[in-house]
């Protein structure tokens, strides 16, 4: 398995504001991606970040309000953008690290926005 | 509209007994499956990974995939207090595209 970080652990958010949510990899990993799981839901792929190219989104998500970073192998960052009250979630990445599909999941972040 | 079905639960075991955990999938196309843990407040964590039809077992897990019935199932053995999570079935459709089910909420009462 690696090692996942996010930045922030939680946060609380103004209406109209945005929020960068880091995810920091111990160990080189070619897939990575960003989940929200909404409460008492399950997960929910948001989209693929793609190391040198733009993520790839999942049905129902958008760049304009989901904008992703992958400068690098270690290193992906997911911005929501323009929050209202609908975006309070807890945002994932994840990491595939073998050949066999696994995926390891970083921490989380419990956004709240107001 | 890929499909992961879990009953939602609570599943109320004693101490001591096997918890059974079923999830049923729509795409005959899926050749990965997974189970999470999730406690409350935490990430999912990885628990078993099943990849072609019949049990898979890792101590007091055993996991067990019908492909033909398009089911997946977990056993947990000698329950424990600490088993009490909710369990997350994840099938991968397409190269590394995860869908994950809703969810069993498991207690294991002392």
């Amino acid at each position: 398995s690696a090692v996942i970080s996010q930045k922030p652990s939680r946060d609380i958010c103004q209406r109209g504001t945005s929020l960068t949510i880091q995810c920091q990899v111990d160990s080189q990993v070619t897939m990575m991606f960003w989940y929200r799981q909404q409460p008492g839901q399950s997960l929910t792929l948001i989209a693929t970040a793609n190391q040198g190219s733009e993520a790839t989104y999942e049905s129902g998500f958008v760049i304009d309000k989901f904008p992703i970073s992958r400068p690098n192998l270690t290193f992906s960052t997911l911005t929501v953008s323009n929050m209202s009250p609908e975006d309070s979630s807890i945002y994932l990445c994840s990491v595939g690290v073998s050949s066999y599909n696994e995926q390891f999941f970083g921490p989380g972040t419990r956004l709240t926005v107001l | 509209q890929k499909e992961v079905e879990q009953n939602s639960g609570p599943l109320s075991v004693p101490e001591g007994a096997i918890a059974s955990l079923n999830c049923t999938y729509s795409d005959r196309g899926s050749q990965s499956f997974f189970w999470y843990r999730q406690y409350s407040g935490k990430s999912p964590e990885l628990i078993m990974s099943i990849y072609s039809n019949g049990d898979k077992e890792d101590g007091r897990f055993t996991a067990q995939l019908n492909k033909a019935s398009q089911y997946v199932s977990l056993l947990i053995r000698d329950s424990q207090p600490s088993d009490s999570a909710t369990y997350l079935c994840a099938v991968v459709y397409n190269f590394n595209k995860f869908y994950f089910g809703s969810g069993t909420k498991l207690n294991v009462k002392p």
